[in-house]
């Protein structure tokens, strides 16, 4: 099964960088790791996705660990809009990706 | 707006009933993806399409549900003789097609209550 471990929920400061940690210790050399964000009352949004190199965007910045048992999502700046469940997937690109329950993340003013 | 729509946004329906449900994707894209989510959980695989073909359905679509994406565009998720349990959120998503990416688009969902 294509499992991943996060926390629960954290918290974080506004204006504060937030690291979301995940963990896919069984990935294979082909999966990519994916992170989507869900709003409430939303349907998921796409946040990043990599393979092995370090990923930025215009929302975040993906640290995938050498191994590629771990990666870590970063948010540089939370902001209240920021509050969301984050999800860690992983999938090949022409596979199905597996949702986990997710990180809750409380951004506080 | 160009994104993914679902139709309709909520149902209620009473236990025993069929219900369907309507995704249409972003125009461009090849696959369409349904998910059900339930409180407090993330998105549930159900069954994915590429063009109109059905590629995989998880065990959690059991044969009182069915999909299809008849002309490869939007497809229709069926519920018959709904039971309470089904209540949740139905979400679709849509994406392209291969490369070294595979970003989901997410409609907003259709939330189905089973009274």
């Amino acid at each position: 099964d294509a499992k991943t471990t996060q926390p629960n929920s954290m918290e974080s400061n506004e204006e504060e960088p937030v690291h979301l940690p995940c963990n896919h210790s069984t990935i294979s050399g082909t999966d990519y790791i994916h992170w989507y964000r869900q709003l409430p009352s939303q349907g998921p949004e796409y946040v990043i996705h990599g393979l092995t190199s370090n990923v930025n965007n215009r929302m975040a910045s993906l640290a995938i660990a050498e191994d590629r048992k771990s990666s870590t999502l970063i948010l540089h700046r939370a902001t209240l809009r920021d509050a969301a469940v984050y999800y860690c997937t992983r999938g090949t690109s022409y596979d199905k990706v597996i949702f986990g329950p997710g990180t809750s993340l409380s951004v506080i003013p | 707006d160009t994104g993914v729509s679902q139709n309709p946004r909520h149902k209620i329906t009473k236990r025993g009933q069929n219900v369907t449900f309507r995704c249409d994707p972003i125009s461009e894209h090849n696959r369409l993806y349904w998910y059900r989510q339930t409180l407090g959980q993330g998105p549930e695989f159900l069954t994915y399409f590429q063009n109109e073909a059905q590629l995989e359905k998880s065990r959690l679509l059991s044969d009182r549900f069915s999909a299809e994406r008849p002309k490869g565009s939007f497809s229709t998720l069926e519920i018959q003789r709904t039971e309470q349990g089904d209540s949740a959120m139905y979400l679709c998503a849509s994406s392209l097609n291969g490369g070294d990416r595979d970003e989901q688009y997410f409609g907003p969902g259709t939330r189905l209550t089973v009274t």
